[in-house]
């Protein structure tokens, strides 16, 4: 079975352009979260979704991110407009029902804002 | 606030030596602590867990060590390989009814020389 998928693996934008980060969870898993991973910052949850419905957003830094999951088999976070400091990699994981506590990561996304 | 709180931030130890992370806590919420293996360039993955009601459970050469009364956990690797050599993170979590929400420790990045 295929793990988590993220697309791009990489991402070189421009300071005020779009992003979008693509994700699919493992099939049959209902939680999918965003996390972002900085040197100075760790890895923090930025939101997740239970059954394709945003739970908690809460660790969304800016009105700039946005997240969506309009089916089972995929979820986008977009940023918009993109700032040198959204410089990061930012994860995909996915959890199955029955074990919602073990998260399965995808191999990230390295975005690079100029 | 950082509700998970980690140490060392690196750590060098010789090949067949004993690797020891540390990890403490404060919000006694939490029910699940696992600890995540993250190679460079890759995603976390999921190295073992332990529940507040079990001291200790070992997986082949890892051991998780567990204090309730001290809010503090701890992953012993034994016989440390070069192989083991990466970055590994302590977590904990609590459900809020719809997910498990992970809080990570601000890692661990750990070197087996030979």
């Amino acid at each position: 079975d295929a793990g988590v998928i993220q697309s791009p693996r990489h991402e070189v934008t421009e300071m005020g352009q779009e992003v979008t980060l693509r994700c699919k969870p493992i099939s049959g898993h209902n939680s999918l979260f965003w996390y972002r991973q900085t040197m100075m910052r760790g890895l923090e949850l930025l939101i997740y979704f239970n059954n394709n419905v945003p739970i908690d957003d809460s660790g969304m830094p800016e009105d700039r991110f946005s997240a969506k999951m309009p089916n089972a088999s995929f979820s986008t976070l977009k940023i918009q407009p993109s700032e040198p400091r959204d410089s990061a990699v930012y994860f995909c994981a996915s959890s199955p029902r029955d074990a919602d506590n073990e998260q399965f990561f995808g191999p990230g996304t390295r975005l690079t804002v100029l | 606030q950082q509700q998970v709180k980690q140490s060392p931030q690196s750590l060098i130890v010789q090949k067949g030596g004993i690797s020891i992370i540390n990890c403490a806590y404060e919000n006694t919420a939490f029910d699940y602590f696992p600890w995540y293996q993250q190679f460079p360039g890759k995603g976390p993955a999921l190295l073992i867990a332990i529940r507040p009601d079990v001291s200790e459970k070992k997986e082949g050469r890892f051991t998780i060590s567990f204090n309730k009364s001290a809010k503090q956990f701890s992953v012993h690797i034994m016989d440390s390989q070069p192989g083991d050599s990466a970055t590994y993170f302590c977590a904990a979590s609590f459900y809020t009814g719809t997910a498990s929400k992970l809080t990570f420790g601000t890692g661990t990045r750990l070197q087996v020389t030979l």
